[in-house]
């Protein structure tokens, strides 16, 4: 069946660094969505990129969908606390679009 | 405009039991979709609710059922509860079931325990 992989798991960043986290679909999607999850909450929307090759810009984060609509990406520059939470993409199976997760990268700020 | 409101916020059930979760959809939205959340993994979609009828399910037992009610809002319930039925249980209410304006709107969650 359709698979959304994420990776990585995990990333332990300084205050300051930059985080990237990357999310992998067996097949093409129609459009991808992000959203985070902060420790004890709900996931929130952050964005929908619908377009191949799309790059999207929110403050401190940047957003791309690849060319081929199979992958996508977000990097967050200079982090910083508030940015703590788990980020997860998803992608709709078939045309329902019901959407299936990654696992979520969660990103966690060294002491 | 209010938001995407679930109940009861925890509940403990006992193996065996049935249980029902309440969701209130976000004002004008007409689609709710019900995801399960084992502790450090994404959500598991388990089915969706498109003006009352059900749009698709996910891999889970006929013991998930679920109603969608004319005002939009929804119920999941879980009959012969099991262990692994442990988990978040999160609602999320969207304008309609495609198109660029899916993007979900979650409640906050009932945490379901099963001893």
């Amino acid at each position: 069946g359709q698979q959304v992989m994420q990776i990585p798991q995990y990333q332990h960043v300084q205050e300051g660094e930059d985080f990237t986290t990357y999310c992998n679909s067996s097949t093409t999607l129609s459009n991808i969505q992000w959203y985070k999850q902060r420790p004890g909450g709900h996931p929130v929307f952050l964005i929908q990129l619908v377009k191949s090759g799309e790059v999207k810009k929110q403050k401190r984060l940047t957003f791309q969908f690849g060319e081929a609509k199979k992958n996508s990406s977000l990097h967050i520059t200079a982090t910083q606390t508030t940015d703590v939470g788990t980020y997860f993409c998803a992608g709709p199976v078939d045309s329902n679009y019901q959407l299936i997760w990654g696992a979520g990268t969660k990103l966690i700020i060294k002491p | 405009e209010t938001g995407v409101t679930q109940s009861p916020t925890h509940l403990i059930k006992t193996r065996g039991q049935q249980v029902t979760l309440r969701c209130s959809s976000q004002s004008g939205h007409n689609t709710v979709s019900w995801y399960q959340q084992a502790l450090g993994q994404g959500p598991q979609f388990i089915f969706q609710y498109y003006r009352e009828e059900e749009n698709g399910r996910g891999n889970f037992p006929p013991r998930f059922s679920g109603l969608q009610f004319p005002n939009y809002s929804s119920e999941l319930n879980v009959n012969a509860l099991e262990l692994d039925d442990s988990a978040l249980y999160l609602c999320a209410s969207s304008l309609g079931v495609g198109g660029p304006r899916n993007e979900q709107f979650f409640g906050p969650g009932t945490r379901l325990t099963v001893l």
